[in-house]
């Protein structure tokens, strides 16, 4: 079936260095890939999305990547910060899926003072 | 997201017993999912559902039963057959099929442990 796949599974980083989390799909029909920020105990939050027709898109610190023919996507944040500190969700959602979702296994990020 | 409820925000099971989890939401949205979250892991899904009156099994549904009587509602009831009930439950919605592949926005949550 269609799978997610997101590594590393804990990452830790120096405040103010670069993080990078990759992730690869297994279906070639997903077309739209978010990205969920968990905070301790909360709520997941979307912080970043992409569509297949992009091939990259930025916000402030935080960009995304994606290549659709080795079917990997990443997630870039840039001059990391404590508040940076999360679980992090990739995901994919394919056009052949009929809206649902398919979750990574997430990434712990600590930020390092 | 604020258009997102679940209550209660924790929530106790005696051995045996079935419990409700209320998700309702205000964002005139189709399509409404259930996902167990167990300490340290991932999102699995155990129910969704594209419309009124139709649900689906997600990868853990045993043990687990919905119904979808109105748009903006989407109850969870954790039978006494889900015998390891214990972890953090999450409720999202999402516009739906038919807008585009559209992200999902969650509620805040509820806790679930055993007695």
């Amino acid at each position: 079936g269609e799978n997610v796949e997101q590594h590393p599974s804990t990452l830790s980083v120096q405040e103010g260095d670069s993080a990078v989390i990759k992730c690869t799909y297994s279906d070639s029909a997903s077309n739209y890939f978010p990205w969920y920020k968990q905070e301790l105990g909360k709520r997941p939050q979307l912080i970043i999305d992409i569509r297949s027709n992009v091939g990259e898109k930025k916000d402030q610190r935080i960009a995304v990547t994606l290549n659709k023919t080795a079917k990997h996507f990443s997630l870039h944040i840039t001059e990391t910060q404590p508040e940076d500190s999360a679980v992090y969700f990739c995901a994919a959602i394919s056009r052949s899926s009929a809206s649902k979702i398919i979750f990574g296994s997430g990434t712990r990020l600590s930020i390092r003072p | 997201d604020g258009g997102i409820t679940q209550s209660p925000k924790y929530l106790f099971r005696k051995e045996g017993q079935n419990v409700t989890l209320s998700c309702e939401q205000n964002l005139n949205h189709d399509a409404m999912y259930w996902y167990r979250q167990d300490p340290g892991q991932g999102l699995r899904l155990i129910y969704y559902s594209q419309i009124v009156n139709d649900f689906q099994k997600g990868d853990i549904a045993e043990g687990y039963s919905v119904s979808r009587e109105k748009k903006e509602s989407f109850p969870l009831t954790v039978t006494s057959a889900q015998k390891n009930p214990t972890a953090f439950y999450l409720c999202a919605s999402s516009i739906g099929i038919g807008s585009g592949n559209q992200p999902q926005h969650f509620g805040d949550g509820t806790r679930l442990s055993i007695l």
